[in-house]
């Protein structure tokens, strides 16, 4: 069964400073990964993906994620934070191939950025 | 562009009565539409997929008779939540997705149900 876990219900991380957002999944085919961003009041939007090619994967408003296979991660990274980044981050993933193709969401991971 | 329209964005109504949300994609043909869950703090909830033109594929544990889905139009889809219960007040979220080999889904704002 294709499962996704995001580790870190909270990352906290000054102005400025690069931060990371943590992912990791299972599935038993190959992977498609998503991003998605929710700001308070506002549905969900769409950062980025990985379907195949590049593991670096460079989404909206700077951020990038890396697809590693042996680690089965996909986190999601920036290298300067803005305050504005403060939102709940969703980590995707679609077991395409397979009898269940569907997207499943990962649990979400509040980010703060401190000014 | 891609942009996903829900209607209404807050609903509040009586127990034993129903309520129907519209999903709409605003600037793209859907040919599949997805229906979410949110508890507060929480991820989000496959509830149902909707083809257009077909029955839509429920999720395990979701009642169809009383989450009736309908998507008559490439860009419309219309979920009606049938004599609703305040277990049933939740964070109702639409998303479609573009055709092709996109795999992007484009979420609705959201529709804020309670029950009283």
């Amino acid at each position: 069964a294709q499962s996704v876990a995001q580790p870190e219900d909270q990352v906290n991380v000054a102005e400025g400073n690069p931060l990371t957002v943590k992912c990791t999944y299972s599935v038993s085919g190959n992977p498609y990964l998503f991003w998605y961003v929710q700001y308070p009041n506002r549905g969900l939007q769409f950062l980025l993906k990985y379907i195949t090619g590049d593991n670096l994967v460079k989404g909206s408003y700077g951020f990038e994620a890396e697809f590693n296979k042996s680690q089965t991660s996909f986190h999601l990274k920036k290298p300067s934070a803005l305050v504005s980044d403060s939102a709940l981050y969703f980590c995707a993933v679609r077991d395409r191939g397979t009898s269940y193709d569907k997207v499943i969401f990962g649990p979400g991971t509040s980010l703060s950025v401190i000014p | 562009g891609a942009v996903v329209s829900q209607h209404p964005s807050w609903v509040i109504c009586k127990s034993g009565t129903s309520v129907k949300i519209e999903c709409r994609s605003l600037d793209f043909q859907a040919t599949t539409m997805f229906w979410y869950r949110q508890f507060p703090k929480q991820s989000l909830m496959l509830m149902a997929t909707s083809n257009e033109g077909s029955k839509a594929t429920y999720e395990q544990g979701v009642e169809k008779d009383k989450f009736l889905i309908n998507h008559a139009s490439l860009t419309l889809s219309t979920l009606t939540v049938t004599s609703a219960h305040p277990e049933d007040s939740s964070f109702y979220i639409c998303s479609a997705e573009l055709a092709g080999d996109s795999y992007e889904q484009y979420f609705g704002p959201g529709t804020r149900l309670t029950v009283t």
